[in-house]
């Protein structure tokens, strides 16, 4: 299964501060959705991108997903501690069984 | 929004023995379930497609004989690890799909050990 790569992989800041999550792919999806996970639980659904291009507002987190429906970002402004967790983005493909195609993570830890 | 459990949340047995593995949509059916496999520090890979009434459908380098599947009605799916080893050690997650929007609901997972 080809996997969506995020970038970064790893990111600490402090509270306060504003941070963006790339996905990208070399495929297109008919749709891709954010998860975050924490440490011994499953994901947790955020949003659904459908159209190229789309941008949709959650509270302080802000997602889009890329014209040509192949790549995503997620921006988080004015991180809180709460937002700490494993952040995942999973496209589903164009002409497939519809299974979820998982991004590689980006852990995020935010301090006081 | 769709619930999903998972039931046990723990497990740890002794290896050559089988472990099975339940996976429930609580307040909706679901035709497809899917079964994830999570190392930790790492992303999700999926090992199969559960649908009901029919054989799952494994992912390349899966071995259905290992990681048995059967989903017999539409709100769950089971996953037996079969006369597991050390190395089958992970995290499992299911997720079950809403037919409505085609999102998918994870449950909480499963921690498996095998001493």
């Amino acid at each position: 299964t080809q996997l969506l790569e995020q970038s970064p992989q790893f990111l600490s800041i402090q509270e306060g501060e504003n941070l963006t999550v790339y996905c990208n792919s070399s495929s297109v999806f008919s749709s891709l959705q954010w998860y975050r996970q924490e440490p011994g639980e499953g994901p947790v659904l955020l949003v659904t991108v459908v159209t190229g291009g789309e941008v949709k507002k959650l509270k302080r987190l802000t997602f889009q997903f890329g014209d040509a429906r192949k790549d995503s970002s997620l921006h988080i402004t004015a991180a809180q501690p709460g937002d700490t967790g494993l952040y995942l983005c999973a496209g589903d493909r164009t002409g497939t069984a519809s299974k979820l195609t998982f991004g590689t993570g980006t852990r995020l830890q935010v301090t006081l | 929004g769709a619930v999903v459990s998972q039931h046990p949340s723990r497990v740890i047995c002794k290896s050559g023995t089988s472990v099975k593995i339940e996976c429930r949509s609580l307040d909706f059916q679901a035709t497809t379930m899917f079964w994830y496999r999570q190392f930790p520090k790492q992303s999700l890979m999926l090992m199969a497609t559960s649908n009901e009434g029919s054989k799952a459908t494994y992912e390349q380098g899966v071995e259905k004989d290992k990681f048995l599947i059967n989903h017999a009605s539409l709100t769950l799916s089971t996953l037996t690890v079969t006369s597991a080893h050390p190395e089958d050690s992970s995290f499992y997650i299911c997720s079950a799909r809403e037919t409505r929007n085609n999102e998918q609901f994870f449950g909480p997972g499963t921690r498996l050990t095998v001493l």
